[in-house]
């Protein structure tokens, strides 16, 4: 049973540009979060999606957005990029009802590490 | 609002020795939670966690926590360390919302 995948794993671009990364949830799963891990941080939370809307938002400037489709994958894009961006991008996938808000288990992808120049 | 508070960044054992990770949480309401373990190049893993059943929790690779909530404590152990627990190890807290909010992480590296 294949796990969270995300795609691409690295990736290098400059200020300004644009960049988008992709996640597809474990099987059976149908919330999808991203978390952005600076070097020697802790993951951040930066939005949730569930049923193609996004459910809960962290602290982050509205350069950053999501999608969810219809096969519950989703994207994360990021628009003018800053040096700052540069972090391993986490998705992770759950399914929402089992238990409450917090108790859902989340299964984390390895990561989109993006490095901004 | 809830939030974790790592102490020590960097914990480093003796093979066979306890691991000993401190995680301190600070939560509004009844707290969920979670330690994750991370190793090079890779995701997070969930080694355990705590939805207000038994306060005493045990997981994978042998590690187990227990939750006190007058010290406002989820300390993860392990009897003997390992090699292959060399890793960084996030303690992490959710509530009445959707997001896990993580401490900075410890990372345990294990002395031959």
């Amino acid at each position: 049973d294949a796990g969270v995948t995300q795609s691409p794993t690295h990736l290098i671009k400059t200020r300004g540009q644009q960049v988008t990364l992709r996640c597809s949830p474990k099987s059976g799963h149908d919330t999808v979060s991203w978390y952005q891990q600076a070097l020697g941080q802790g993951p951040q939370f930066i939005f949730q999606y569930y049923e193609e809307e996004e459910r809960q938002r962290g602290n982050f400037p509205d350069r950053f957005s999501g999608h969810q489709f219809p096969n519950y994958s989703s994207e994360l894009n990021v628009n003018a990029l800053l040096l700052g961006d540069s972090a391993l991008y986490l998705c992770a996938s759950s399914l929402t009802g089992t238990g409450g808000f917090g108790a859902n288990v989340l299964t984390f992808g390895a990561g989109s590490r993006l490095t901004v120049l | 609002a809830q939030s974790v508070t790592q102490l020590g960044s960097h914990v480093s054992v003796s093979e066979g020795a306890l691991v000993l990770l401190r995680c301190n949480y600070s939560s509004s309401v009844p707290p969920y939670l979670f330690w994750y373990v991370q190793y090079p190049n890779q995701g997070l893993q969930l080694l355990l966690k705590y939805t207000s059943a038994a306060t005493l929790v045990k997981g994978i690779n042998g590690f187990e926590a227990e939750f006190k909530k007058s010290e406002t404590s989820f300390h993860l152990t392990k009897p003997s360390a390992h090699m292959s627990d060399a890793a960084e190890y996030f303690c992490a807290v959710s509530g009445d919302d959707y997001k896990l909010s993580f401490g900075a992480g410890t990372t345990v590296t294990v002395r031959a």
